[in-house]
């Protein structure tokens, strides 16, 4: 039974530039979040999707967007990168949007 | 919003137990998770428990809840060199959304 997979795992991008990132659920689960882990502190909330749409968003910019396929993968975009989204990026998925939460290794992103 | 609070560092012996403390601010949490990540890798969700109980166990690990402080805690007993790592508090609430605290660094020394 896989688990919560992402990809790609490491990522350097300069400012300005625009990123793409993957996630696949956990097998049966249907809803995934997003969110941003910066160094030494805790995940915040980016936002969550299911029946690929967007069900809540947490308190980040217009820049992070996503989008949930029908086979329940999703992809989180960042555009005009900043130095401060250099982070790990988190994808959790569930099974309903109460359901608990299961995450992925997670992709580092680093802006430079 | 949403505030949820951790001690960052804990230091213990091997075979000693561990107690890891958390408070959230948020009182219509609902679930109330807690997670290890180990360095470089994403987060294991290792209990939860629901708003309505006082305690879960589950093997070495018991969470003790105090909804009317909204103080949650997790034992570990026997404590293992393996267990060094940040552990994270997260409260979550109908809608789906999980705020995290900071994290407490356990270090276990041999």
């Amino acid at each position: 039974d896989a688990g919560v997979t992402q990809s790609p795992t490491h990522l350097i991008k300069t400012r300005g530039q625009q990123v793409t990132l993957r996630c696949s659920p956990k097998s049966g689960h249907d809803t995934v979040s997003w969110y941003q882990q910066a160094l030494g502190q805790g995940p915040q909330f980016i936002f969550q999707y299911y029946e690929e749409e967007e069900r809540q968003r947490g308190n980040f910019p217009d820049r992070f967007s996503g989008h949930q396929f029908p086979n329940y993968s999703s992809e989180l975009n960042v555009n005009a990168l900043l130095l401060g989204d250099s982070a790990l990026y988190l994808c959790a998925s569930s099974l309903g949007v109460e359901g608990t939460q299961y995450f992925g290794p997670g992709t580092r992103l680093l802006v430079l | 919003g949403e505030d949820v609070e951790q001690s960052l560092f804990l230091s213990v012996r091997e075979g000693d137990s561990s107690v890891i403390n958390c408070t959230y601010t948020d009182s219509s949490s609902t679930y109330l998770y807690w997670y290890k990540q180990e360095p470089g890798a994403g987060l294991q969700l290792l209990t939860y428990i629901f708003s309505n109980m006082d305690m879960k166990q589950d093997q070495r690990l018991t969470v003790l809840l105090n909804k009317k402080d909204k103080h949650l805690s997790l034992r570990i007993a026997d404590t293992q060199t393996g267990d060094s790592a940040i552990y994270f508090c997260a409260a979550g609430t109908n809608a789906g959304k999980s705020t995290f605290g900071d994290g407490t660094t356990l270090t276990v020394k041999p």
